[in-house]
């Protein structure tokens, strides 16, 4: 199973921020990598998919990049609709699987 | 606008089974495959595995063959998963998501309890 190891667990951090979240993959995934967005009690929302496309709707200060094993999810300005827990998830390769989640605090 | 609705939370006893649903709407059932996914607090997200709604097709996480049993039908636009020989270790949120991940139903509670 390729194992994605996303990073921080946790940040704190203030409206108007810029904050990246990255996930490393196992192996090389080729950009077959969504971005999931939880707010607390909910479910979840897709934000970006195949690495770097937004999802419709998705405000444009939520951007994807990254190539190879190596990816990340940067939120520009931060909202206060913005404090969530973000996950990535690769879909190169059977089972898919998850990176452990990053919660976003207020600082 | 496309929306999974899925069943109610669920309480049952060990050892039984369980059936829950994801009904769809919004968009064409059997366009896209549905993906259930499991999330316990502490332990993360597990793919379940996926159901192609057009030809029945299937694929499983190894981990959940013989636990989750995928079906679905097009008449209703509703994909089911069944769960078997329950435990504690199945009490989690479940949920269905349509093919990317990128819209999931609101999650089924499973509690297993006696």
């Amino acid at each position: 199973d390729i194992l994605m190891t996303q990073s921080p667990s946790s940040m704190s951090v203030s409206l108007g921020d810029t904050v990246s979240i990255t996930c490393h993959a196992s192996q090389g995934i080729s950009s077959n990598i969504g971005w999931l967005q939880q707010k607390p009690g909910k479910s979840f929302k897709g934000l970006i998919y195949h690495g770097t496309n937004l999802e419709d709707g998705v405000p444009s200060r939520f951007s994807g990049s990254g190539s190879g094993a190596d990816y990340s999810l940067t939120i520009s300005s931060l909202e206060s609709e913005d404090f969530a827990d973000y996950y990535c998830v690769q879909y190169a390769q059977f089972p898919l699987t998850f990176g452990a989640g990053t919660k976003l605090e207020l600082k | 606008e496309v929306q999974l609705q899925q069943s109610g939370p669920e309480l049952v006893k060990p050892g039984a089974s369980v059936k829950m649903s994801c009904k769809a709407s919004g968009y064409t059932f059997t366009s896209y495959v549905m993906h259930w996914v499991k999330q316990k607090p502490g332990q993360g997200l597990e793919w379940i595995g996926y159901i192609n709604p057009y030809n029945d097709g299937t694929k499983y996480n190894e981990k959940f063959k013989g636990k989750a049993t995928l079906t679905s039908d097009k008449s209703s636009s509703t994909a089911y998963m069944e769960l078997s020989s329950l435990t504690s270790e199945d009490s989690a949120v479940y949920y269905c998501a349509r093919k990317g991940l990128l819209r999931w139903g609101q999650g089924t509670t499973l509690t297993v309890s006696s």
